[in-house]
């Protein structure tokens, strides 16, 4: 029961291009989302949310686009970088109280920005 | 991922004996979550612990698996008698109030011999 997916296991972008990473969900009790990206042998590391009242949520390079209606999610990275080279993670949570709630993550996405 | 701090990084146990994972929080931060990953998948959601208080347990095993957050310490988290398929990395993240995004430590990556 896979209720977040990312149905691309890896991606291949060149340096300077857009780099667009997608998700798909099924519970529509899900009302808050979030991007991490995660390094070998380190953690997750926070990137960027959005809530379910919103379609579209910007900061810096990063921008997550919400479509509700299709239950999709999707994070653009302009312009990538070398150093965006690590696996991303789409989280889903129910209510907007995401730190008092369980996130359920995507399989993730390898991201391989080539120079 | 400074700040939210998990001891030990690598932990190699044989089989039946017991592990102890532990998380200690960023500071402030009063909400603990454990997440575990098998290879090649995402993180899975076991246990959510305030203060000596477990909230949501909904993805712990029903058996050998346990966690804890008492009032002075880390949290716990504690597999007894471990088995092959227990081998994982698993992940503690923690959060100060409920409108801020939980923060990952960099996880205890459990190998059974």
């Amino acid at each position: 029961d896979q209720q977040v997916k990312q149905n691309s296991p890896s991606l291949s972008v060149q340096e300077g291009r857009i780099s667009i990473l997608n998700c798909d969900y099924t519970n529509s009790m899900f009302d808050y989302f979030l991007w991490y990206k995660k390094y070998p042998a380190e953690g997750p590391t926070f990137l960027i949310s959005i809530s379910s009242i919103k379609d579209k949520n910007e900061d810096g390079r990063f921008t997550v686009f919400l479509n509700k209606s299709a239950k999709h999610l999707s994070l653009h990275i302009v312009p990538s970088q070398p150093g965006d080279s690590a696996v991303y993670f789409c989280a889903a949570s129910e209510g907007e109280t995401q730190g008092a709630q369980k996130l359920v993550f995507g399989q993730g996405t390898r991201l391989t920005i080539n120079p | 991922n400074a700040g939210v701090m998990q001891n030990p990084r690598h932990l190699v146990r044989r089989r039946g004996q017991e592990a102890r994972l532990r998380c200690s929080p960023m500071k402030g931060h009063s909400h603990v979550y454990w997440y575990r990953q098998l290879p090649e998948e995402g993180l899975k959601f076991m246990v959510y612990l305030q203060k000596e208080n477990i909230i949501d347990e909904s993805g712990m095993p029903k058996e050998r698996f346990s966690a804890e957050f008492p009032k002075e310490g880390p949290s716990i988290l504690r597999i007894q008698q471990v088995v092959r398929g227990d081998s994982a990395a698993y992940f503690c993240a923690t959060s100060g109030q409920v409108n801020q995004p939980q923060h990952f430590g960099d996880g205890t990556r459990l190998s059974i011999l």
